[in-house]
């Protein structure tokens, strides 16, 4: 299966340390999301990268959170001195430049609780 | 962020036809999407229009209208399997997703 791969699936940690998660995007997909989904609601964005070039940024994220992609291809998305409040499902995405089909691949996701 | 409605839950029996509505209130989007969720897994894609009007993928349909500021989502002859979220989503370049609704089909 080629599809997006995220990993790690399920990370539990204490308030205050630091986290990193990694997506592979399709191999072929030059565009890369990430999202943040709670129960009972939607994803929210939080940023994209076009190949290597992280195009935008949520507003709303808080600057503990950074994103790369270094080679584009797999990006990392860290989240450092987290907050109980950083519990969530952290959901990467891929989908080619042009988005005439309006479709994004998802991985499984990265489930993270913060104690 | 964007603002999408749509209806929290969605109640239907196996055979019926259901249609989930999202309206939103920021115009210049490129198209809008529908997503499929279910419990504890991924979303998944189902339809998607660029244009106003009717777009169908067999049981699945989808309308814009963007004078209305409206969509919908048509599931047609609901199997059980169908139970799951769906999300109507606006592509920016990013998508922004609207917070669902929880459709339940029963037996």
């Amino acid at each position: 299966d080629t599809g997006v791969s995220q990993n790690p699936r399920h990370k539990i940690t204490k308030r205050g340390q630091n986290v990193t998660f990694r997506c592979d995007p399709i191999s072929e997909h030059n565009r890369l999301y990430w999202y943040r989904q709670t129960l009972g609601q939607g994803p929210e964005f939080l940023t994209y990268f076009q190949n290597e070039a992280q195009l935008e940024k949520s507003r709303l994220l808080s600057d503990r959170f950074s994103a790369e992609r270094p080679k584009g291809s797999f990006s990392t998305l860290e989240i450092q001195r987290t907050e109980q409040g950083d519990s969530a499902m952290y959901l990467c995405a891929s989908s080619l430049m042009s988005l005439s089909t309006g479709e994004l691949f998802f991985g499984e996701g990265s489930r993270l609780t913060v104690l | 962020g964007q603002s999408l409605e749509q209806p929290s839950e969605v109640t239907a029996v196996e055979g019926a036809i259901v249609q989930i509505n999202c309206t939103y209130q920021t115009s210049g989007f490129y198209g809008l999407s529908w997503y499929q969720q279910h419990d504890g897994g991924a979303p998944t894609f189902l339809s998607y229009n660029a244009l106003d009007g009717l777009e169908e993928t067999g049981r699945f349909s989808s309308f814009l209208s963007r004078s209305d500021s409206y969509g919908y989502l048509l599931l047609q002859e609901l199997q059980m399997k169908d139970s799951a979220s769906y999300f109507c989503a606006e592509n920016f370049n990013k998508f922004y997703f609207g917070s669902g609704t929880k459709l339940n089909v029963k037996p």
